[in-house]
């Protein structure tokens, strides 16, 4: 199986930049998508293909992917932005998901 | 506007079998694979298994292969997951989603997701 790794936990200061990584295989050879899932929430796309923004998700969502690293920036970070953030690539046939890292706004 | 509408979960005994549904409307059905992804209570995202927007094409994750089947039925605009051999980690929220594309590559991504079916697997 193909494994996406992200770190647990990303705290950051309302106003700041957040970054959150993803590290797989060659990720930088396959596309990433980020998606957003606050609590009892069903999770909604961020970043697709690399470094998309889906109409409608604020311009301070960004993503890039090169080597073994897909990275989620949020510039300008707000309290709303809060919440688990899950990287998905493909392997093949199958669908990946990262673990999700918990963004706290603090 | 896009809705995904699951149904059909619930408590079920080990070992036993459910079929989840997920109705779809807002968009044309055929033309867009569909997946499900399911969450256990308090932990990640786990993807489950993908069918293409015609159902010839199905791709499903090793760890349900053989106990888990996706199918669709387009005349209905339904999605669905037909789980046998039901074990107490199955326990999790199961969304079905829409896909980008009509066929399963490594170009698209699930851009409307529904509300999630709980299943409960417990004696």
């Amino acid at each position: 199986s193909y494994d996406l790794i992200q770190p647990p936990s990303v705290s950051v200061s309302p106003g700041q930049t957040a970054s959150i990584p993803c590290s797989g295989d060659k990720l930088g050879d396959r596309y990433a998508c980020w998606y957003q899932q606050k609590p009892g929430q069903s999770p909604i796309l961020v970043i697709y293909q690399d470094n998309k923004r889906p109409s409608g998700i604020p311009e301070r969502f960004s993503g890039s992917n090169s080597g073994n690293t897909a990275t989620l920036t949020i510039s300008g970070t707000q309290a709303q932005d809060e919440g688990d953030y899950y990287c998905q690539a493909w392997d093949s046939r199958t669908v990946e998901f990262g673990g999700g890292t918990k963004l706290t706004v603090l | 506007e896009v809705q995904l509408l699951e149904s059909g979960g619930g408590l079920v005994q080990p070992g036993g079998s459910l079929r989840l549904s997920c109705a779809a409307s807002g968009f044309t059905f055929n033309n867009y694979a569909m997946t499900w992804v399911r969450q256990a209570p308090g932990k990640g995202l786990e993807w489950v298994s993908i069918t293409s927007g015609s159902g010839d094409t199905t791709y499903n994750a090793d760890s349900m292969k053989g106990r888990f089947t996706i199918s669709r039925d387009n005349s209905k605009n339904t999605l669905y997951l037909h789980m046998n051999s039901l074990r107490a980690e199955d326990t999790a929220v199961y969304y079905c989603a829409k896909y980008s594309m009509r066929t399963c590559g490594n170009s698209g991504y699930f851009d409307y997701w529904g509300q999630g079916t709980l299943v409960t697997v417990s004696s």
